[in-house]
């Protein structure tokens, strides 16, 4: 079985405290993971993904995400946060399709509000 | 950088109405798919495809077909309407079929049935 689950369908939080996003993914294999953001009224774009290597991964606007083998997750993490990152942050993950072509796997997105 | 345009930005249509969706790269990339969101949803793939007239489908493809007659476009047909159906429907780009390729979307087509 290949999917993502992002539990928390909304987070609200102040400006200037740490967020974090929780992210855990079902693959048999190695994953390759992904986050990306869509802010109100614009499609989706890409923040950063983990591919092997470095567990902590860096990606634009200052977001950072931790791959866990041991718990199966990629949690996307962001300190301070600012009323900008007000946004839906997907995670993703990169499984295969019909004659082994890779396809990204998204989970339901977690709506985050964050007030200045 | 490129850009995708999708056309329609907005779609009315009826119950049981053949409704055609546009997508448009200038990335020069391979690889090509259609997305639905739905409310409250995550992103469900409906077809993908990883390069001229070839089509691969999503899981959620029945109810709709697909073209791809060039490497630049990249059509979305649903086939019968449902009444009542909303949602937005993405389409997106990727330099190849290959491993952890970034996904570049268009801003959307939004359908609402009426």
């Amino acid at each position: 079985a290949q999917s993502v689950d992002q539990p928390d369908a909304h987070v609200t939080l102040s400006e200037g405290a740490s967020l974090e996003l929780r992210c855990s993914y079902s693959y048999s294999a190695a994953p390759y993971l992904f986050w990306y953001v869509q802010y109100p009224g614009q499609s989706l774009q890409f923040l950063l993904k983990y591919i092997t290597g470095d567990t902590v991964v860096k990606g634009t606007k200052g977001f950072e995400a931790e791959f866990r083998k041991s718990n199966s997750s990629f949690n996307l993490k962001k300190s301070p946060a600012h009323w900008s990152d007000s946004a839906k942050y997907f995670c993703a993950l990169e499984g295969r399709g019909q004659g082994g072509s890779a396809k990204l796997i998204f989970g339901e997105g977690t709506k985050l509000t964050v007030s200045s | 950088g490129g850009i995708i345009t999708q056309t329609p930005k907005f779609l009315i249509g009826q119950e049981g109405q053949k409704l055609t969706l546009k997508c448009q790269q200038n990335f020069n990339h391979d690889t090509m798919y259609w997305y639905r969101q739905d409310s409250g949803k995550g992103l469900r793939l409906i077809y993908y495809s990883i390069t001229e007239n070839d089509l691969q489908k999503g899981d959620l493809s029945e109810g709709y077909d697909a073209s791809r007659e060039k490497k630049s476009s990249f059509s979305l047909t649903v086939t019968s309407a449902q009444k009542n159906e909303m949602a937005v429907f993405l389409c997106a780009s990727s330099l190849d079929w290959g491993d952890q390729n970034t996904l570049y979307f268009g801003a959307g087509t939004r359908l609402s049935v009426l």
